[in-house]
């Protein structure tokens, strides 16, 4: 079973620019989560998705972050214009259905210059 | 609002030598109790979940327990594999997982 897949591994943009963060869950995994790590911070979460819906966007920091999950598939997280404070690193989960343990990627490291 | 403080923040091991983590939690309503493993450069790997107060389970050297207000992960005899950062998260009232900072675990040769 391949395990949860982000794209960048790190990405490095100016304050300003826009960045993608891409998500390919666990095949068949309805519910995807975006976390993010600042660093000193703990791990906090962002948003979930079940399939292609928005569930819980309550930990999205304002109006620069936008995620969508186009057909239940794979999800973006869009940052734009990026500022020095979002760089942290982005990490998705995915699971079979709500209350099973999550399976983490990898994560995005981002860094804002 | 739900909160997790996970002590020590830092803890270094010689081989062969047991010792605990621990995990104070307040939450609204827990659903569930959760510990996971995270290697440099890494995603966070799942290692348990507790339900209730009393609950014990084990993996290998790996044992999590769960009282109303804190979990303890006790490593028996760790190995320098077991070097990691073992992250502490509960689930409350919602979906959404909140963690607590991590403990650094270093285990020495």
């Amino acid at each position: 079973e391949a395990g949860v897949t982000q794209f960048p591994s790190h990405s490095v943009i100016e304050k300003g620019q826009t960045v993608t963060l891409r998500c390919d869950p666990i095949s068949g995994h309805d519910n995807l989560y975006w976390y993010r790590r600042v660093m000193g911070k703990e791990i906090k979460f962002l948003l979930h998705f079940v399939k292609e819906s928005k569930q819980d966007e309550s930990g999205m920091p304002n109006n620069r972050f936008l995620a969508e999950r186009t057909g239940g598939t794979y999800s973006t997280l869009k940052v734009q214009p990026a500022e020095l404070e979002d760089s942290g690193v982005y990490f998705c989960a995915s699971s079979p259905r709500t209350g099973a343990p999550l399976h983490f990627g990898n994560g995005t490291r981002l860094t804002v210059t | 609002e739900d909160q997790v403080t996970q002590s020590p923040e830092a803890l270094r091991l010689q081989e062969g030598e047991s010792s605990s983590l621990n995990c104070s939690y307040t939450v609204s309503g827990l659903r569930g109790l959760f510990w996971y493993r995270q290697d440099p450069g890494k995603g966070p790997e799942f290692l348990f979940t507790l339900y209730s107060a009393g609950e014990e389970k084990e993996k290998e050297r790996l044992k999590a327990t769960l009282t109303k207000k804190e979990s303890f992960l006790h490593i028996t005899a760790p190995k320098p594999e077991d070097s990691a950062t073992y992250l502490c998260a509960v689930q409350g009232g919602s979906e959404k997982l909140v963690f607590g900072k991590g403990t650094k675990l270093t285990v020495n040769p």
